[in-house]
């Protein structure tokens, strides 16, 4: 089963407002990264987040990891129409080496 | 120009056939990764490998093969043995290190006829 679990599964924003989006696990990790994922294309790494961190910044990105209640969120501020795409979280688990677990994702729309 | 490329884009092949899809990175990336994405959904780990000459099973290695001769080289396998192949296949690579985000390739669209 997979172990990051993306909420929502579909988000539709006008551009210049923010979008979150939330993620939840279910065992110990080392980290946690975001992804981006163009249509049909591959993944870019967005941001990385260790397991004693609680929050991380990049740009216009925001993660905050919560690992009390196994939880992510991705905050992207400002939105514009170019950040329309799928957004996947992903964890590397204590036990797993260097492999890691995909969520099933977010799509993420902004409307011009 | 550093990156990971995979051949073809896209790539029909008649059930019951094998198919090998390419991964090449000249990142001098230990790890190499390969990946199953069906529509709307997330990636399923089919095959990964953390040095030449070694590699482990995924979550849905049935029906799949891998080489990792060389350290630049990863190539997949899907075999008749895979009962429904038609998926976008990624393949990515990382050092072999933790902490690491992995790089990946643009993707190979194979459908089955």
């Amino acid at each position: 089963s997979q172990q990051g679990e993306e909420d929502p599964q579909a988000l539709s924003i006008q551009e210049g407002e923010n979008a979150t989006m939330n993620c939840s696990y279910k065992t110990s990790i080392n980290n946690l990264q975001w992804y981006r994922q163009n249509s049909g294309r591959g993944l870019v790494h967005l941001i990385l987040i260790r397991s004693n961190e609680r929050e991380k910044h990049s740009g216009r990105l925001r993660v905050t990891l919560d690992t009390s209640k196994k939880s992510s969120s991705l905050l992207i501020t400002a939105s514009r129409a170019a950040d329309t795409a799928s957004y996947f979280c992903a964890t590397e688990e204590e036990t797993s080496g260097s492999r890691l677990t995909f969520g099933e994702g977010t799509q993420l729309t902004v409307n011009p | 120009d550093g990156g990971i490329t995979q051949s073809p884009k896209y790539l029909f092949r008649k059930e019951g056939q094998n198919v090998t899809l390419s991964c090449e990175q000249n990142l001098n990336h230990d790890a190499m990764y390969w990946y199953r994405q069906d529509p709307g959904q997330g990636l399923r780990l089919i095959y990964y490998s953390q040095i030449v000459n070694d590699f482990q099973k995924g979550d849905i290695a049935e029906g799949y093969s891998v080489s990792r001769e060389k350290k630049e080289s990863f190539p997949l396998t899907v075999t008749s043995a895979q009962k429904n192949p038609t998926a976008f296949y990624l393949c990515a690579s990382s050092p072999r290190t933790v902490y690491n985000e992995q790089f990946f390739g643009p993707g190979t669209r194979l459908t089955v006829l």
